[in-house]
Order: C-alpha cells, then structure tokens, then sequence
C-alpha cells in the first residue's frame, strides 16, 4: 500500500526548542517537498530535494534545516530561529518534474 | 515566485459555475491544480503540460496558455462536493529544477 506518511499529526513544543517532522514515502519518488500553510496564505515552499543527499531552499527556507540520506526519508527540522513556528506543515513527493504530486495528512505544531 | 490566484474566495448556490484564474510571472512548464478540504491533504485534480491544452475531469475542466502564463479552473454546475480550498501549482522553466510553487488558494464554498 504505497504512499506518503507524516507523524505525529499533532505536535505541541516549547518555545526555543527544536522540534523534528518526519516524512517518509513508499513510492519510490526522487522528488520531496516541504510546505508550510498558514491561513489565507496558501502553500509556501520550505525546502525540496531532487535526489538523496541534495536539497535547495524554498521561498521560506530560514530557520528551517532538513536533511535527505535516504531516498524514503525527508525530515524537517523546525529550529529556535523560526520566529513564528506554529503551522500546519505538507510534505509532498513525486516521481519527476511535470508529474503529480501527492502529499502526507500534514503534521500541526503548536509552538507555546 | 509564487504564482497569483483569482479570486481570493467565491460562493457559489448548487449548480452555478466558477472560474479560478492562476498567473505566473515566470515562464511555465506545466500547471498542476489540487482542492484542499479543511484540515486534510491537498488532492490533485489535474496537471496541463504546455501547449496550451485543455483538459476536464467530470465537470471540471482546466485550460493552460503557455504563452500568457496562464491557467483557468472552470467549474461547471457546481455540487456541494466541490468546497474546498483550490490551489494552482507550477513547474517553472528552469532546466532540471523541480521546484513546485503554489498559489495563495481560492476558497470555493458551494450552498445549497
């Protein structure tokens, strides 16, 4: 049963701390994205990465690290220079460019 | 280098028709379109590779005009089912970049 996995779905931390999302898909894709969505302002893109070990940054990339060791695997990292955290967060993969994405349930930090 | 969606939100009675516009300012390679219900992931409807084509998908339909940088939804005799958030996403031209951009989102919110 392939697809695209984000955990937790709810994630609560203190302010200062850094905090780790994870993203694994098995659909065997090259391509992985991570958007941030906050209300009335769409999805923004944070970091994507076209192939293992290689990521470029986004629109919104500061304060945000990620990292792409293995081809499943595209975690985000939401550090203490994020100014204002709090955020439902898309990962998304897909196969090449010119192709459909598909995307994770999304994963809700609460930053207190 | 997000591209710019039109109008920020639409209501509509069942069975009346919509227009969503999406413009980039950046050349296109194709044009992805996705609809959003709250809280859950965005899901794709349709994608429009260059060459100014058409496509539909029951009654939504979507065209593409390379040229002017362009995208059009049309929804055609809407159903309750259709509200939802609708995002255009974009492959812009830049070799092998698979950068995938989205727009800001047009609410769609169909009455009875």
């Amino acid at each position: 049963d392939g697809g695209i996995t984000q955990s937790p779905k709810y994630l609560f931390r203190k302010e200062g701390q850094n905090v780790t999302l994870s993203c694994e898909q098995n659909l065997n894709h090259d391509a992985m994205y991570w958007y941030r969505q906050d209300p009335g302002q769409g999805l923004r893109l944070i970091y994507y990465s076209q192939i293992v070990n290689d990521f470029q940054k986004g629109d919104i990339a500061e304060g945000y690290s990620v990292s792409r060791e293995k081809k499943e695997s595209f975690p985000l990292t939401v550090t203490s220079a994020q100014k204002n955290p709090t955020a439902f967060y898309l990962c998304a993969s897909r196969l090449r460019k010119n192709t459909e994405a598909f995307f994770g349930q999304g994963t809700r930090l609460t930053v207190v | 280098q997000q591209p710019v969606q039109s109008p920020q939100a639409v209501i509509l009675r069942e069975g009346e028709d919509a227009v969503i516009n999406c413009s980039s300012s950046k050349a296109l390679y194709s044009v992805h379109w996705y609809r959003q219900k709250h809280g859950e992931a965005p899901v794709f409807l349709m994608i429009l590779l260059k060459g100014g084509e058409q496509k539909g998908h029951d009654k939504i339909s979507a065209s593409f005009n390379e040229k002017k940088q362009q995208s059009s939804l049309y929804l055609t005799a809407s159903q309750l089912s259709y509200s939802g958030t609708y995002f255009c996403g974009t492959d812009i031209s830049s070799g092998s970049a698979r950068q995938l951009t989205f727009g800001s989102g047009t609410q769609l919110t169909v009455l009875p």
